[in-house]
């Protein structure tokens, strides 16, 4: 079935650093692929999407980019702050064989020091 | 829009009680899901809806659960009788459509004592 890996965290950086929290996927059709954050205390929030092949999905300064070749959907933030200390899922919505359901990562938990 | 709305933010009961959480989607959104979050397990997809009917309800653990969704704006998941390993965060989420992203509410922390 479909399924997401997200790399291990915790994750901890300095402020300013370069993040990059690696996503890869396996799907049985063409999924639609998301990232979500969680602040502490919170519900997750849609962070970025992208449903095609090399498509580019950006918000608050996160990108990441559909590789098809690769089955990856990797984050990354160019200067890190504080304020980006949080959860962040990667997922995939699969028409095909997974209905409407958007299958999660584990999440990877992000530290960043002042 | 007021985003989805659950309620109560927290939850303690004594093993063994009922318990009701409640939640109320994005108007217009024609997807409702039920998951749960445990440091352990993760998140879990309890259940989901598509126009008030049940969908797949495979992820619920076992008969003390149920949820319904009488109408377009109002969903709730029960748990009787509940156990101390029923606590978690459990999350409710709508969807537009099939292909979109889900909005989810702020969860209901449950500790069963």
């Amino acid at each position: 079935g479909d399924s997401v890996t997200q790399m291990e965290g915790p994750v901890t950086l300095s402020e300013e650093a370069f993040l990059t929290i690696n996503c890869t996927y396996t799907a049985t059709g063409y999924p639609s692929l998301f990232w979500y954050v969680q602040y502490p205390g919170e519900g997750l929030q849609l962070l970025l999407k992208a449903t095609k092949a090399d498509d580019k999905g950006s918000n608050k300064g996160f990108e990441a980019t559909y590789r098809k070749e690769t089955t990856s959907f990797h984050l990354e933030k160019g200067s890190v702050q504080v304020s980006d200390s949080a959860v962040y899922f990667c997922a995939l919505s699969d028409l095909e064989s997974s209905a409407s359901k958007i299958i999660f990562g584990s999440g990877t938990r992000l530290s960043i020091r002042p | 829009d007021a985003g989805v709305i659950q309620s109560p933010r927290h939850e303690v009961t004594e093993m063994g009680q009922e318990v009701t959480l409640r939640c109320k989607p994005i108007s217009g959104h024609d997807y409702l899901f039920w998951y749960r979050q445990t440091m352990m397990r993760g998140l879990e997809l309890l259940i989901y809806f598509n126009n008030n009917v049940p969908i797949d309800d495979s992820g619920m653990p076992e008969d003390r659960f149920s949820a319904k969704m009488p109408n377009a704006s109002f969903s709730t998941l029960k748990i009787q009788p509940s156990e101390p390993r029923d606590s978690a965060v459990y999350f409710c989420a709508s969807r537009y459509r099939a292909n979109y992203g889900y909005t989810f509410g702020s969860g209901t922390r449950l500790t069963v004592v």
